[in-house]
C-alpha cells in the first residue's frame, strides 16, 4: 500500500501561471516532508522541506503547505517558468535518513 | 566537485547473470541508500548504510545484496538477475546535514531479458 500517494501523474501550467502539486499521506505519525524535483537523465534534488510543527514554508518562488488534519500536502510555484518542466516527487522522512517517495508529478511549463 | 557517481548508466544483461552497480561519493558522507524507480510507484528503499561495515535491508530487499567495506564506496550486487529486476536505479548519500536531503547520483538503467 502505498503510504505516500501523488494522484495527478501529470500537469500542464503555462508560464507565469502558478502550478500546485498535491501530495497524500496515510499516516498522522510523519512529521517531515519533502519535495523533490527530478530532471531527465539526472537524479532527484531535494527542493524544499517542511516540519510538522509548521503548517508552510517558502523558498523563492517555491512554497510547500502542510494540511495535518487532511493529512495533504502541496508545492505551489510561483510564477511558474519552463526550467520548472519536471518530474516532482513528494516524499516523507521516517527516519535514519529513509524517504518514502509518492509517486510523482510530471509538471510541464507551455510557454 | 561534490557528486554521487555511479557506474554504469545502462546495463543490458541476461536472466542469472552476476552483476554490480558501483556508487561512490566523495563527501564523506557516512549514510548511503539505495533506491529503485518504477512507473507508478515512485522511488523504494532497497538497501541502506549508516556507516562502514553497517548496512541493513529497505523496503525492497529481496534479490539484492550490499556491502560497505570503505565510507565512499556503496555497491549494489544483484547475483542472479531476473526480469522483474528491469529498473532505474539510484545511489543516494547524505552527511547529517539535514533531515531526507539526500544528494543523489544520476542513475543506472538496468534491463535483464
Amino acid at each position: 500500500d502505498q503510504q505516500v500517494k501523488q494522484n495527478s501523474p501529470s500537469l500542464s501550467v503555462q508560464e507565469g501561471r502558478i502550478s500546485i502539486l498535491n501530495c497524500d499521506y496515510t499516516n498522522s505519525m510523519f512529521d517531515y516532508f519533502l519535495w523533490y524535483k527530478k530532471y531527465p537523465a539526472e537524479g532527484p534534488t531535494f527542493l524544499i522541506s517542511i516540519s510538522s510543527i509548521k503548517d508552510k514554508n517558502e523558498d523563492g518562488r517555491f512554497t510547500v503547505f502542510l494540511n495535518k488534519s487532511a493529512k495533504h500536502l502541496s508545492l505551489h510555484i510561483v510564477p511558474s517558468q519552463p526550467g520548472d518542466s519536471a518530474v516532482y516527487f513528494c516524499a516523507v522522512h521516517q527516519g535514519a535518513q529513509k524517504l518514502v517517495f509518492g509517486q510523482g508529478t510530471r509538471l510541464t511549463i507551455n510557454p | 566537485e561534490a557528486q554521487v557517481t555511479q557506474n554504469p548508466r545502462y546495463l543490458i544483461t541476461v536472466t542469472g547473470k552476476k552483476l554490480t552497480v558501483t556508487c561512490s561519493q566523495n563527501m564523506n558522507h557516512e549514510y548511503m541508500s539505495w533506491y529503485r524507480q518504477d512507473p507508478g510507484l515512485g522511488l523504494r528503499q532497497i538497501y541502506y548504510s549508516m556507516n562502514v561495515e553497517v548496512t541493513d535491508k529497505g523496503d525492497v530487499p529481496e534479490g539484492y545484496k550490499v556491502s560497505r567495506k570503505e565510507k565512499r564506496n556503496f555497491p549494489l550486487i544483484l547475483e542472479s538477475p531476473s526480469p522483474n529486476q528491469t529498473s532505474l536505479y539510484f545511489c543516494a548519500s547524505n552527511g547529517g546535514q539535514g533531515r531526507g536531503k539526500l544528494f543523489f547520483g544520476s542513475g543506472t538503467q538496468l534491463s535483464v531479458l
